[in-house]
């Protein structure tokens, strides 16, 4: 069964520390994995995509991993500000990114603290 | 460029009404979707249309209906609202590889 899961459900962390949001999958064809930012009361925005050959990829602060092999990929978030609390989603991909082949994990709630 | 835009933002129905949620993207994007957003999970499939002209169900179409108006507009109607349909539903669409999906800024539904 194809399956996305994000560790930890949430996170608080101290303003100016880093953090690390995990995401397994079990979806097969992979095509890519996104990482997505949602602000309470808003939409999901794109922080990065890879594709299987991609490895690492940043955004500013943002960096995220992906290992293909072991079907993980982590976000990492540098020196986090107070505007990096939101909710934080892993999508992946299947086969020819039909719209019935996105697998969306229920995401890490991530607050950040003076 | 407003992206994608989604009306109306707030909607209180009472159970058997019906209502349309209206989609429109600027960005000439073949592929629009609809999602519904439950706490404690992910976003749900209700319908996508790959193209003009062309809908297909998602995970969770039942009690919904959906028009892809033109290549512009997506449509999603609730002929007879239940509670369990009280819930965030967001448009989405995306443009071509690497297929990066665009979020409107979502319409919150409470059926009582």
């Amino acid at each position: 069964k194809n399956q996305v899961e994000q560790s930890p459900q949430s996170l608080i962390i101290l303003e100016g520390k880093n953090c690390t949001l995990q995401c397994n999958y079990t979806v097969s064809p992979f095509s890519n994995l996104r990482w997505y930012k949602q602000d309470t009361g808003r939409g999901p925005v794109s922080l990065t995509i890879m594709t299987f050959s991609e490895n690492t990829k940043s955004n500013g602060r943002y960096t995220a991993t992906l290992d293909a092999d072991t079907k993980q990929s982590s976000l990492h978030i540098t020196a986090s500000q107070l505007s990096d609390s939101a909710s934080y989603i892993c999508v992946v991909s299947a086969g020819q990114d039909t719209g019935n082949q996105f697998y969306f994990g229920t995401g890490t709630s991530l607050t950040v603290i003076p | 460029n407003a992206g994608v835009t989604q009306t109306p933002k707030f909607q209180v129905l009472k159970t058997g009404q019906s209502m349309t949620l209206q989609c429109a993207q600027d960005m000439n994007h073949n592929s629009m979707y609809w999602y519904r957003q439950d706490p404690g999970m992910g976003l749900r499939l209700i319908y996508y249309s790959a193209s003009e002209g062309t809908t297909d169900k998602g995970e969770v179409p039942n009690g919904y209906n959906v028009s892809r108006l033109n290549k512009r507009e997506f449509s999603l109607r609730l002929e007879s609202a239940a509670p369990s349909q009280t819930s965030v539903y967001f448009c989405a669409s995306n443009k071509d590889a690497p297929y990066e999906q665009y979020f409107g800024p979502g319409t919150r539904l409470t059926v009582t």
